[in-house]
């Protein structure tokens, strides 16, 4: 079943931990994105990705870093995890294209003591 | 520039009753609009869309979406609530003529009252 999967749903770390959320997505799609999202509030994009080997920062600066070595695949990073990153993060795909949505996955939520 | 407003951030509505969300646009060029639903501890799920090809577009869950040129604007609305629609709403815009990142509007929740 063609769908974006994000791992870890739930992470609790302390601070000066470095982390790595995971996203897939089984569609094929060329483009994909992280968002950070404070619960309740607006979505703040943070990085995008036009295809492989391609990566933009997005409107709100973070400390994270992204790859995109693989199609399917856009893992986040952060080195040194603050209490500052506490947050929700959603990844998401699309085609190319600029009538085509963007698919959701279903978050993660870090929590940074 | 695209730029998107939700009118009001919190909506309440009884069960039964008409649900209308309100997004109005900007943009320089004619826009694709979205409506996202997001459930609790859940990512976003695409409600429907305008594309140009009708201006009353009809989505899932019983929710539709008219596009109003002369008003910008692109509501969201849904005949009858029902309790399982309580969540928060996001309108989205992008320019038609260019694959630009899409803007979000600050989401709305919607209460739903027994």
């Amino acid at each position: 079943e063609a769908d974006i999967y994000q791992t870890p749903r739930y992470l609790v770390i302390g601070t000066g931990k470095k982390i790595t959320l995971e996203c897939s997505q089984t569609m094929g799609h060329d483009k994909m994105y992280w968002y950070q999202q404070d619960p309740g509030m607006e979505l703040h994009l943070i990085h995008y990705s036009y295809g492989v080997n391609s990566t933009e920062k997005g409107d709100l600066s973070s400390e994270s870093t992204v790859s995109r070595i693989r199609t399917e695949h856009f893992p986040l990073t952060l080195e040194s995890a603050r209490p500052s990153h506490t947050s929700q993060y959603l990844c998401a795909s699309s085609y190319s294209g600029a009538y085509n949505e963007q698919f959701f996955g279903p978050g993660t939520r870090l929590t940074v003591l | 520039a695209q730029s998107v407003t939700q009118l009001g951030s919190h909506v309440s509505v009884s069960e039964g009753a008409l649900v209308l969300l309100r997004c109005n646009y900007s943009s320089s060029v004619p826009p694709y609009l979205f409506w996202y639903v997001q459930y609790p501890n859940q990512g976003l799920q695409l409600l429907l869309k305008y594309t140009s090809a009708a201006t009353l577009v009809k989505g899932i869950n019983g929710f539709e979406a008219e596009f109003k040129k002369s008003e910008t604007s692109f509501h969201l609305t849904k005949p009858s609530a029902h309790m399982s629609d309580a969540a928060e709403y996001f309108c989205a815009v992008r320019p038609m003529n260019r694959d630009d990142k899409i803007i979000f509007g600050k989401g709305t929740r919607l209460h739903i009252l027994p």
